[in-house]
């Protein structure tokens, strides 16, 4: 089963809106991390945040992590058509090293 | 510094052909992950390995499916007589000593005809 589920599956937004994405997970996790995949190509990681932090900001990035629930945000600032791409939550948990995906975010900035 | 190297970028095989896909993790990676992704969906882990050993297989069809990291030389993600369903890109991940600097190649894309 999914460690992570990201909603919404699709989410299409004029150029310089927000894009607001979320992950939850089930298991206790060591870090969560995000990923970029454009169409047809590898993952970019985006940006990493720890089990015991609760906000992380990387340029136009923010990510919150609130592990009472589970879940995870990803917020695009001031998007752009370059943004366009799928995203995805992936975990590390236990003493695993394996990374653990969600089944991503499509999203689409409409320039 | 290179990054992740994943060849061939496509392959295409008939059933019941063998594919190899190989992986050169980035300098100074010691360990090594596979990944597979079908259409419109996320990755599921199939195998973790360091150099000549296993590590984590848990993800690994039962049959037809090895991998190896030997001492010299590239990860190689072996698939034999393969079938339709095998047809998805297959990426590799590298990462050093701690767990968060993973780096993902830009994948394989097998197509089984």
């Amino acid at each position: 089963s999914q460690q992570g589920e990201e909603d919404p599956q699709a989410l299409s937004i004029q150029e310089g809106e927000n894009a607001t994405m979320n992950c939850s997970y089930k298991t206790s996790i060591n870090n969560l991390q995000w990923y970029r995949q454009n169409s047809g190509r590898g993952l970019v990681h985006l940006i990493l945040i720890r089990s015991n932090e609760r906000e992380k900001h990387s340029g136009r990035l923010r990510v919150t992590l609130d592990t009472s629930k589970k879940s995870s945000s990803l917020l695009i600032t001031a998007s752009r058509a370059a943004d366009t791409a799928s995203y995805f939550c992936a975990t590390v948990s236990g003493s695993a090293r394996q990374l653990t995906f969600g089944s991503g975010t499509q999203l689409t900035v409409l320039p | 510094n290179a990054g992740v190297m994943q060849n061939p970028r496509h392959l295409v095989r008939r059933r019941g052909q063998e594919a190899r896909l190989r992986c050169s993790p980035m300098k100074g990676h010691s360990h090594v992950y596979w990944y597979r992704q079908l259409p419109e969906e996320g990755l599921k882990f199939m195998v973790y390995l360091q150099k000549e050993n296993i590590i984590d297989e848990s993800g690994m069809p039962k049959e037809r499916f090895s991998a190896e990291f030997p001492k010299e030389g590239p990860s190689i993600l072996r698939i034999q007589q393969v079938v339709r369903g095998d047809s998805a890109a297959y990426f590799c991940a590298s990462s050093g000593a701690d767990n968060y600097g993973y780096t993902f190649g830009s994948g394989t894309r097998l197509t089984v005809v």
